[in-house]
């Protein structure tokens, strides 16, 4: 696809139910951001991949929380024993290792999954 | 830490006005780069504009120009000839000057345009 998709669109859960979200960055891109947006409230980082590796998972609010990339393209976000708090639009974001207009790389994001945890 | 502060959460403008929204920052870094970005209710996060620290030139892209006071650290949007498509979200950010860094927001500013 021509940009950065997010399923589902809309996931509701229960509370201590597991979740997963996937991220399908723009192709080619190696570098994936996941961002977490409660409401009201800008995004905020939660883990950066460069290829399959975390190259930074400081933003990661407990260890419910994991993703992973395993062939450099594709990225899931996995919550375990959701909470109420963990609802949230949560925003993917990929760039390419090359820079585009005045030597940056961009961050172009996708749609965002909103999680809704009863 | 690096912190991006918006003081309005809420802004409002009369069509084919202008505005500026405000954001201050903070940071020990003499090297970075400032954003706005805009939220519409698509929810998908849109670059208006990007500003690099080491430059003294206010950044422009068609109707919006930022005033980039780097001493002040501060780092407002002007958006000029206001149009009912620019109602959204509008975010402040900042990252590091590098080839791939996380994005800091601020909490944003709701802008609303009056017909």
């Amino acid at each position: 696809g021509a940009g950065v998709s997010q399923t589902p669109s809309n996931k509701v859960t229960e509370k201590g139910k597991y979740v997963e979200l996937r991220c399908d960055p723009i192709s080619g891109h190696t570098a994936l951001y996941w961002y977490r947006q409660s409401l009201g409230q800008g995004p905020e980082f939660l883990i950066y991949f460069q290829g399959t590796g975390a190259a930074d998972d400081s933003g990661l609010p407990n260890d419910r929380f994991f993703a992973v990339r395993p062939e450099g393209s594709v990225s899931t976000l996995k919550i375990q024993r959701t909470e109420r708090g963990d609802s949230a639009v949560y925003l993917c974001a990929s760039s390419s290792k090359y820079p585009t207009s005045g030597g940056y790389n961009e961050q172009f994001f996708g749609p965002g999954t909103r999680l809704t945890v009863l | 830490a690096q912190t991006v502060t918006q003081s309005q959460p809420e802004m409002s403008v009369q069509e084919a006005e202008t505005v500026t929204l405000s954001c201050t920052y903070d940071t020990s870094e003499s090297d970075y780069y400032l954003f706005w970005y805009k939220q519409p209710p698509s929810r998908q996060m849109i670059l208006v504009i990007r500003q690099e620290a080491y430059k003294q030139q206010n950044a422009t892209e068609n109707r919006f120009s930022v005033n980039f006071q780097k001493a002040a650290k501060s780092f407002s949007l002007k958006i000029s000839d206001s149009q009912l498509g620019d109602a959204a979200m509008y975010f402040c950010a900042y990252s590091l000057y590098s080839s791939a860094s996380k994005i800091i927001f601020g909490s944003g500013t709701r802008l609303s345009i009056r017909p």
